[in-house]
């Protein structure tokens, strides 16, 4: 079964770090495209991040020079490693598949079940 | 920054069609995606390349894209697309994903 598993998700505080996981099963995350978006409470998705084959990675303007993506072959997961978290960064964060480069137009086929993130002191 | 505009809400009784647009600069000239999402659960794509079906999609979900507007089609709307609709696009000059603003449907 092809599936995404978010883990890591939890209480932080301003100007902290955390680091997201992305457990990916019935396929590989080298041979994809592998998203970040996040939503907060109420409001509408926000894309956050791609990465795919030969470490290429585009980060939305809010969280460029904070988050960075990356995966792991050997484990098959994805990462979401942010820093200098703000209150605006809570939210839900889900990572999702594309199976192919984003101007064809194929969109996201899979997503995770989401692992909540709050920024509060 | 690229921006993809949606109406807050549609409302559609049952059995008719909703049609929920999506607006932005030139968007007829890229691909626009569509995802349903119900409250509590995560997203679930309902049309990618404009107009395509995923696997397991209904046939009353339609879509187009011309111009400036892509469209979501539901025909014959059923209580149970009662969900948030967000269209998608890939913007190639600043090379990030946008999703739309959101449109809450509701089958009353």
């Amino acid at each position: 079964e092809v599936q995404l598993v978010e883990t890591g998700g939890g209480l932080i505080q301003p100007g902290g770090s955390l680091e997201l996981s992305c457990a990916a099963s019935g396929f590989t995350v080298i041979n994809n495209y592998m998203n970040w978006v996040r939503q907060a409470p109420g409001k509408g998705l926000e894309w956050v991040s791609l990465t795919y084959a030969g470490g290429t990675t585009y980060y939305a303007d809010s969280v460029k020079g904070r988050f960075t993506i990356s995966r792991d072959n050997s484990k098959n997961t994805l990462y979401l490693q942010m820093k200098r978290l703000r209150d605006e960064d809570t939210a839900v964060y889900y990572c999702a598949r594309a199976t192919m480069v984003p101007q064809n137009g194929r969109g996201f086929d899979v997503w995770g079940q989401g692992t909540t993130v709050t920024v509060s002191s | 920054s690229y921006e993809l505009t949606q109406p807050p809400s549609v409302s559609v009784s049952p059995g008719q069609t909703a049609s929920i647009t999506c607006s932005g600069d030139k968007l007829g000239d890229k691909y626009a995606c569509w995802y349903q999402q119900k409250p509590g659960q995560s997203p679930v794509m309902v049309i990618y390349e404009d107009t395509k079906r995923p696997p397991g999609i209904p046939e009353r979900f339609s879509g187009s894209n011309s111009g400036s507007t892509a469209t979501l089609t539901i025909s014959g709307t059923q209580t149970m697309d009662e969900a948030d609709y967000y269209c998608q696009a890939w913007d190639s000059s600043t090379a990030l994903y946008v999703f739309g603003t959101g449109t809450k449907v509701s089958v009353l």
